[in-house]
């Protein structure tokens, strides 16, 4: 079975600092990995995806992740942070559970920035 | 192109009755899946569907809840005799074709039972 964990449920970062949220995944075969952003009382947004190629893969808003196979992690990345930035990140993968390919998320993390 | 629309944004039901979510895909998506979000607990996966099929149900409660995607019409996700513990969001998403695309996510469904 395929699995996303997001270690952290909170990440504070002042603004203008770099951001990191964290992803690790479980999953039989080759990944797709998947970033998604989520505010308040809203549904979830696509912010950028891994299927193959270089690791760095750059989105929306400035956030980049990179992809490492052998930690198995999909960290999201943003070398600047703003306020706007604070939300609910989630991570997720799709792989053969079953031969469905159904993404599966994590528990998400939430993004906090300082002003 | 308009997004995955959800309907009702909010719905409150007494305990007992039934709550049918609804979920019209993008055009052009054939799979439909069903989320359920409490606070604290992040996303958990329901049903996956295609038009007139289901997939993978595995993420289902066995008794009350269905989920139906027909040929005609937007998908459904029905809870009978629903309890308190039904509360929460409900997120229903739909991609095309293809085991690397992104699945794109309706504003959701906000279930109050009473």
């Amino acid at each position: 079975a395929q699995s996303v964990a997001q270690p952290e449920d909170q990440v504070n970062v002042a603004e203008g600092n770099p951001l990191t949220v964290k992803c690790t995944y479980s999953v039989s075969g080759n990944p797709y990995l998947f970033w998604y952003v989520q505010y308040p009382n809203r549904g979830l947004q696509f912010l950028l995806k891994y299927i193959t190629g270089d690791n760095l893969v750059k989105g929306s808003y400035g956030f980049e992740a990179e992809f490492n196979k052998s930690q198995t992690s999909f960290h999201l990345k943003k070398p600047s942070a703003l306020v706007s930035d604070s939300a609910l990140y989630f991570c997720a993968v799709r792989g053969p559970s079953g031969g469905s390919y159904i993404p599966t998320f994590g528990r998400g993390t939430s993004l906090i920035v300082h002003p | 192109n308009a997004g995955v629309m959800q309907n009702p944004r909010h719905l409150v039901r007494r305990r007992g009755q039934e709550a049918r979510l609804r979920c019209s895909p993008m055009k052009g998506h054939s799979h439909v899946y069903w989320y359920r979000q409490l606070p604290e607990e992040g996303l958990k996966f329901m049903v996956y569907l295609q038009k007139e099929n289901i997939i993978d149900e595995s993420g289902m409660p066995k008794e009350r809840f269905s989920a139906e995607f027909p040929k005609e019409g937007p998908s459904i996700l029905r809870i009978q005799q629903v309890v308190r513990g039904d509360s929460a969001a409900y997120f229903c998403a739909s991609s095309p074709e293809g085991m690397n695309t992104e699945a794109f996510f309706g504003q959701g469904t906000r279930l109050t039972v009473v």
